[in-house]
């Protein structure tokens, strides 16, 4: 069975500095690997997406992620945060032919103005 | 494209009525729909997946006399709490899915409907 591990229930981060959400994937065969925003009392809306191909992968609103096998880890990164990325972010996994999605605890980030 | 929408967003319900929540794919048919549930500040947990015009499977410890899902068509999922009681109080996301030949099939949310039971 896959699983995935966000490391920090809560991240902040000053507006225009590096954002760093961590995601670690428990898997026996290559995952696909996904990262969704969530909004307050709002569904999830998909930031990115790992699953084949080129394993550093970008997003919508500026956010990019790296699969690294070696290190089982798909990291979600924004070189400059802005007050409007406060929100829950979450990321999942699923296998190919499996059609259910596994998701993390979440991280809620915090911009300090 | 791609949107899914969900009705209603927002219910209050007395203890022991039932409560049907939608969720319907507006631009795109869905073959497969899921419904998750969410505790404040905590994850999505799948309870049930659903084919159109087949028994929904559930998750694991969900009940399924007491959540009803009915996939009647290629549009809309409906999701029945049924004699809902203060703990079935929480956040319901639905999400759709299109099979098509790609790689992954990926998964669009609606905005969630949340119950609240008194």
């Amino acid at each position: 069975a896959q699983s995935v591990t966000q490391l920090g229930s809560h991240v902040s981060v000053s507006e225009g500095a590096l954002v760093l959400l961590r995601c670690n994937y428990s898997s026996s065969v290559p995952p696909y690997l996904f990262w969704y925003v969530q909004y307050p009392n709002q569904g999830l809306q998909l930031l990115l997406k790992y699953t084949t191909g080129a394993t550093l992968v970008k997003g919508i609103n500026g956010f990019e992620a790296e699969f690294k096998k070696s290190e089982t880890s798909f990291h979600l990164t924004k070189p400059s945060a802005h007050m409007s990325d406060a929100a829950e972010y979450f990321c999942a996994v699923t296998l190919f032919g499996n059609e259910k999605l596994t998701f993390g605890t979440g991280t809620r980030l915090t911009i300090i103005p | 494209g791609a949107v899914v929408s969900q009705h209603p967003s927002w219910v209050i319900c007395k203890s022991g009525t039932s409560v049907k929540i939608e969720c319907r794919s507006l631009d795109f048919q869905a073959t497969t729909m899921f419904w998750y549930r969410q505790f404040p500040k905590q994850s999505l947990m799948l309870m049930a997946t659903s084919n159109e015009g087949s028994k929904a499977t559930y998750e694991q410890g969900v009940e399924k006399d007491k959540f009803l899902i009915n996939h009647a068509s290629l549009t809309l999922s409906t999701l029945t709490v049924t004699s809902a009681h203060p703990e079935d109080s929480s956040f319901y996301i639905c999400s759709a899915r299109v099979a098509s030949t790609s790689t992954y099939n990926e998964q669009f949310f609606g905005p969630g409907t949340r119950l609240t039971v008194l």
